[in-house]
């Protein structure tokens, strides 16, 4: 079965630095890539996802990237703020297929300082 | 339009003693899924159910049962609750496999 590794497991940056977190998944079937976020207390929420046929998708200070031949994507949050401290989750999945259950990484707990 | 509630929000339990976990949704979703999240574990998969009528085991379905009651209502059931189990349990439903899952708020359950 499909295997998401996700780094690092805690970032720590400024308010206004940019942050990055990497995933790399194992399955070259896998064709979609979301990524959550959970605030202290509450359920994951889909921030932002990928499908395997774009390279790159945006909305407002958040991206994520995709590299198929690398099996890797990340997301990229820029101009932080303290809003944004939370723990992000990647996973992949293969729509439409039998299996097609979301497999999640680690997680990543991000903390802006003011 | 209320998305994906589970009752109860929190529960404590004496070990041995049973419970049901409910969830439902209220968006059509074919396909729902129980996680437990344990700190530094992430989210573990316990049971699924792709379609209203099936259900499968995920990563972690020992001590668990569930129901598909119907296809916005799928329930989890601890027989005989251990202190392994304490944890916070999420439900999610998704429109297809694979697809993107919406979470519900979690219930933390602790068992003594």
């Amino acid at each position: 079965g499909e295997n998401v590794e996700q780094h690092p497991s805690t970032l720590s940056v400024q308010e206004g630095d940019s942050a990055v977190i990497k995933c790399t998944y194992s399955d070259s079937a896998s064709n979609y890539f979301p990524w959550y976020k959970q605030e202290l207390g509450k359920g994951p929420q889909l921030i932002i996802d990928i499908r395997s046929n774009v390279g790159e998708k945006k909305d407002q200070r958040i991206a994520v990237t995709l590299n198929k031949t690398a099996k890797h994507f990340s997301l990229h949050i820029t101009e932080t703020q303290p809003e944004d401290s939370a723990v992000y989750f990647c996973a992949a999945s293969e729509i439409g297929s039998s299996y097609g259950k979301l497999t999640f990484g680690q997680g990543t707990i991000l903390t802006v300082h003011p | 339009n209320a998305g994906v509630t589970q009752t109860p929000k929190f529960q404590v339990l004496k070990t041995g003693q049973s419970m049901t976990l409910q969830c439902a949704q209220d968006m059509n979703h074919n396909s729902m899924y129980w996680y437990r999240q344990d700190p530094g574990m992430g989210l573990r998969l316990i049971y699924y159910s792709a379609s209203e009528g099936t259900t499968d085991k995920g990563e972690v379905p020992n001590g668990y049962n569930v129901s598909r009651l119907n296809k916005r209502e799928f329930s989890l059931r601890l027989e005989s609750a251990a202190p392994s189990q304490t944890s916070v349990y999420f439900c999610a439903s998704s429109e297809f496999r694979g697809e993107t899952q919406y979470f519900g708020p979690g219930t933390r359950l602790l068992v003594l």
